[in-house]
């Protein structure tokens, strides 16, 4: 069965800070990868996904994800954060041919202006 | 865009009552889901379902059910509701091609 792992619950950083959330898989076949946000009041959104190709992923907002899957790993990152950013982010994981994601369990993000 | 329209974003029901939550999506998708949020415990997958009359359990389907006569709709059941339900409630649809999720705003029910 799929599992995804998310290393920190919640994250406080300041702005123009340089961000990395964790995120690892366990699963050992072909996946697709995701990260969402949700922003306070908001409902889920997708930042960016992973599913062939260049194992680096751009995404909305400056958000960029690395697939390693040496490491089962899919970690996002963001060069410099704004307070805008304050959210809750979550890493998910498909397997291929699968109908089903499996969420992490969200790491919240504050941003202090 | 795909829409995915939760009909109440909040809800107040007492124990022992008989809920529906109703999800309609306006993209012809195969796939909908019905997840629950919880804090600290991120999404779990409640049930989903790939087509019309078709469904599968996700990890915690106890306590719920659902239906899905129509392909653009998608209800969520909670046949006798308990204070342990009380949780923020998203539906998503999927089109199969193209494997991201859209997500409702979300019911967020109460059992008292």
């Amino acid at each position: 069965a799929q599992s995804v792992s998310q290393h920190n619950h919640h994250v406080i950083l300041s702005e123009a800070a340089s961000l990395e959330l964790g995120c690892n898989y366990s699963y050992g076949g072909t996946v697709n990868l995701f990260w969402y946000v949700q922003y306070p009041g908001q409902h889920l959104q997708l930042l960016l996904k992973y599913f062939s190709g260049d194992p680096l992923v751009k995404g909305i907002k400056g958000f960029e994800a690395e697939f390693i899957k040496s490491k089962f790993s899919f970690n996002l990152r963001k060069p410099s954060v704004q307070w805008s950013d304050t959210a809750e982010y979550f890493c998910a994981v498909n397997a291929d041919r699968d109908d089903k994601i499996i969420f992490g369990k969200g790491t919240r993000l504050h941003i202090l202006p | 865009d795909v829409k995915v329209t939760q009909s109440s974003r909040y809800l107040v029901k007492r124990t022992g009552e008989k809920v529906f939550l109703e999800c309609v999506q306006d993209m012809d998708h195969e796939n909908m889901f019905w997840y629950r949020q919880d804090p600290g415990l991120g999404l779990r997958l409640i049930y989903f379902s790939y087509d019309v009359k078709m469904k599968e359990k996700g990890d915690i389907p106890e306590g719920y059910s659902v239906s899905r006569e129509k392909k653009e709709r998608f209800s969520l059941i909670l046949e006798s509701a308990s204070t342990n339900q009380t949780s923020m409630y998203l539906c998503a649809s999927r089109d199969r091609s193209n494997y991201g999720y859209t997500f409702g705003s979300g019911t967020r029910l109460t059992v008292v």
